[in-house]
């Protein structure tokens, strides 16, 4: 499977800033996900970031505050926008290759918005 | 969209005992069903997946059952250790359209020695 990093891990944050994640992959991957963990809560989805054009987004999060770049395939970053402390979660990147529905996922990123 | 529900909320076993968890999906269009595992502080695991063309799938003490009818599926783990306690989570997707998962709410197993 991909080996899949992320920076920062984790973050501390004042409200009113914003925050970029970024999620690397070892390998060309098709599809790279975007979620969001809150404390003791499943994972949901924030968008799907696609190569070369815009971020394709679930209901409830939009562009302005959730701005996604992908680049290439194997590079996508999340931006948190004007954090506030209900921003505070983990975010994950998850990837899948071609030909394949497994899907990988990184680390996370720990953010706490005070 | 695509709703997934999961049961139960929490689950305590004595060790060597079975777990069972199960969950139901709404979106006939669904045909990938993967189990994840998530530690405290690390990411989901993927620890055993099924395709709606196949029924069940076993991986040593770990087993899963789907019903496309019914449109439910569950994950069995078998003579459990204390090393299995986790939230589980169970997730839909399809290989067309969207492609993203759809989790479950997730199940917290804890395995009593």
């Amino acid at each position: 499977s991909a080996v899949i990093s992320q920076k920062p891990s984790r973050d501390i944050c004042q409200r009113g800033t914003s925050l970029t994640i970024q999620c690397q992959v070892d390998s060309q991957v098709t599809m790279m996900f975007w979620y969001r963990q809150q404390p003791g809560q499943s994972l949901t989805l924030i968008a799907t970031a696609n190569q070369g054009s815009e971020a394709t987004y679930e209901s409830g999060f939009v562009i302005d505050k959730f701005p996604i770049s992908r680049p290439n395939l194997t590079f996508s970053t999340l931006t948190v926008s004007n954090m506030s402390p209900e921003d505070s979660s983990i975010y994950l990147c998850s990837v899948q290759t071609s030909g394949e529905e497994t899907q990988y996922f990184g680390p996370g990123t720990r953010l706490l918005v005070l | 969209g695509e709703n997934v529900e999961q049961h139960p909320s929490t689950l305590s076993v004595q060790e060597g005992d079975s777990a069972v968890i199960k969950c139901t999906y709404s979106d006939s269009a669904s045909n990938y069903f993967p189990w994840y595992k998530q530690e405290l502080g690390k990411r989901p695991q993927l620890i055993i997946d099924i395709r709606s063309n196949v029924g069940e799938k076993k991986d040593q003490r770990i087993a899963v059952t789907l019903n496309k009818t019914a449109k439910h599926f569950s994950l069995h783990i078998t003579e459990t250790q204390p090393e299995d306690s986790a939230v589980y989570f169970c997730a839909a997707s399809s290989n067309t359209g969207r492609r993203a998962l759809t989790f479950g709410s997730g199940t917290r197993l804890q395995v009593q020695p």
